[in-house]
């Protein structure tokens, strides 16, 4: 069984909708990490929620941490065609990093 | 660029043989982590090292093992190679212990097994 779980695993809308996506766990986290992986590259970091019931911005996109710190949300406004890749959340558990599998958006222009 | 580097890019290779892949962290990290991502299990965590001792241990098979050195510069060795074990190796260097820190990410070697 995984321990983080990202849904859906696959999304494709149109370019200006809004979309969340959902990274679950039955675990604590002490920490939750969201990167974006573009094809050929390596994962890039974008924000890290450390309190539960955090909500961090950036720009367009909008991260939350659930207050039990077992879940997180991403939430995109106005989505953009540069907004396409494979979306990563990640957690610190007992010094190993999990990874969920991710969720891969495409956004139509 | 995120200025961590892995060699080699590519690497195509038979069952049964053994190969090194090599990774070089940001100036000044100490950490380094090593990932196996495939389509089916997505990004695995195999084993992260700090200032040259091992610090955690993920899924990482007994034929795979990894060592950093003095320079901070670290190799995954992974040997008895199956078909299965296909996949973008990633790896990825922070400044420190801490969960919370950036983890950098090279752009990983793919390894094909034929």
């Amino acid at each position: 069984t995984q321990l983080l779980e990202q849904s859906p695993q696959f999304l494709s809308i149109q370019e200006g909708e809004n979309l969340t996506v959902y990274c679950n766990s039955s675990s604590v986290f002490s920490s939750l990490q969201w990167y974006r992986q573009e094809p050929g590259e390596g994962p890039v970091l974008l924000v890290t929620v450390v309190t539960g019931g955090e909500v961090k911005k950036l720009k367009r996109l909008t991260f939350q941490f659930g207050d039990a710190r077992k879940d997180s949300s991403l939430h995109i406004t106005a989505a953009q065609p540069g907004d396409t890749g494979l979306y990563l959340c990640a957690g610190d558990r007992d010094d190993k990093i999990i990874f969920g599998k991710g969720t891969r958006l495409h956004i139509l222009p | 660029d995120s200025g961590v580097t892995q060699t080699p890019k590519h690497l195509i290779t038979a069952t049964g043989q053994r190969v090194t892949l090599r990774c070089s962290p940001r100036s000044g990290d100490l950490s380094v982590y090593w990932y196996q991502q495939s389509l089916d299990q997505g990004l695995q965590f195999l084993i992260h090292y700090y200032n040259g001792e091992e610090r955690a241990k993920g899924n990482i098979l007994e034929r795979f093992s990894a060592q950093q050195f003095p320079d901070l510069h670290s190799e995954l060795n992974l040997s008895s190679l199956e078909l299965g074990d296909s996949a973008l190796y990633f790896c990825a260097s922070s400044p420190g212990l801490a969960g919370t820190d950036t983890q950098y990410f090279g752009p990983g070697t793919r390894l094909t097994v034929l």
